[in-house]
Parts: C-alpha cells; structure tokens; sequence
C-alpha cells in the first residue's frame, strides 16, 4: 500500500505566488489532516476534515485554505505566499478521531519562500 | 494552557547504552498520550498510545510508561537503526486534536 502521498516533495516559490499541495490517502480513512513542522517547535494543525465533505480550522490556519476533494484527497492552497510560510508541511489520515486511532503521515512538501 | 515538552532537546548514546526519554505535559484532562517516531526526510510514525497512569507499552527496545505528569519512553540496549527523532503528542478531553511537543532527537553511535 502507498499509505499517504503528498506531492511536490520539494518547492520554491517567490512572495505573493500561490501553489496547492497535494495530497492523496488509499486507506480508506475518514479524518484527514494538513500540520506544519517547523524548527524547534511541535507540529501545528493548520486545517482537517473529520469527514468527506467537512473541514474545521486548525491552530494556525490564516493564509491557508483547504478542499477535501473526495474522501482519499485533502489539499492545500496558499494563495499569496509569505516567507513566513516556509516550512515543512506534512498531510495524515486516520480512520477516526486521531485519539481513537494513529495518523498515518506522508512524507512531507518542503517549501521555501523567498 | 495544554503543553507538551520534552527532554532533552538531543540525546547522543552509544551502541548498547539504555537511557530514557521524557514527555512531560499538563492538559485539562489527558485523553490519551502518543508517542511516534521520525526519520530524516520521512514523516512521523505511530509507536505508542497510552491512556492511563500506571499503563505501560513495549515494542522491541522500547518501552513507554504514563505517569499523572509526564511519560518515559525507555530504550533499552539500543541500536544504531534506533537513531531518530522521538516525537511525543498528548490530546485533552476538551480538545479534539493533538498537541505535539518538539521532538528528542536520538543518535546512537556504533
């Protein structure tokens, strides 16, 4: 099983440009989650969908917006980009509420904005 | 406020070293703590869950434990492919979602 796929792996966009991060589950989960990871802090949620057709801001979601697409696809947009935007940005799933079972993460989409 | 802080930030060991890591937390009613595991360039993977004080976990060289306060992950005789980043998350009852710490980043020397 391929588990979680975000793509691109890696990107570089200049202040003001947009872009969308992909992000595809073949699990069959419900619950599907966009973190950040930044140097020396914790992952902070930035939005999640607890179920097709449903998204719910996170802790830090200004600047993002989200779409759940179908239940296997979550994806991210920023629509004017910050250097303050960089960073790595990882997609989970989880079949139900992430206290009741694991998240599964990608690999992650490392952004730099310059 | 609900916050999770571990210790220590880096931890170097060598090959066959036991030590501990620690996860201390303070939530307005812990729900479950959780414990994963991150390799360079690669995205978190789930080790543990521990919900109550007193509960224990073991998986391998790992062993995770709960008190009231904080939790341990336990390494025991360790080996160079344990080298990774260990990352803790606890979720309140009055919160849906995890609150992560930042991380031990683990090296085990040959």
């Amino acid at each position: 099983n391929a588990g979680v796929t975000q793509t691109p792996k890696f990107q570089v966009l200049k202040t003001g440009q947009s872009m969308t991060l992909q992000c595809a589950q073949d699990m069959n989960h419900n619950s599907m989650y966009w973190y950040r990871q930044d140097p020396g802090m914790g992952l902070r949620l930035i939005y999640y969908s607890a179920s097709e057709g449903t998204t719910d801001k996170g802790e830090v979601p200004n600047g993002y917006n989200v779409s759940r697409l179908n239940k296997r696809e979550f994806s991210l947009r920023l629509e004017s980009a910050a250097p303050s935007q960089t960073s790595v940005y990882f997609c989970a799933s989880s079949k139900e509420e992430p206290g009741n079972s694991p998240l599964h993460f990608g690999n992650g989409t490392r952004l730099t904005v310059t | 406020e609900d916050q999770v802080t571990q210790s220590p930030e880096a931890l170097r060991l060598q090959e066959g070293e036991s030590s501990s890591l620690n996860c201390s937390y303070t939530v307005s009613g812990l729900r479950g703590l959780f414990w994963y595991r991150q390799d360079p360039g690669k995205g978190p993977e789930f080790l543990f869950t521990l919900y109550s004080a007193g509960e224990e976990k073991e998986k391998e060289r790992l062993k995770a434990t709960l008190t009231k306060k904080e939790s341990f992950l336990h390494i025991t005789a360790p080996k160079p492919e344990d080298s990774a980043t260990y990352l803790c998350a606890v979720q309140a009852n009055s919160n849906y979602q995890l609150i992560w710490g930042a991380g031990t980043k683990l090296i085990i020397k040959p």
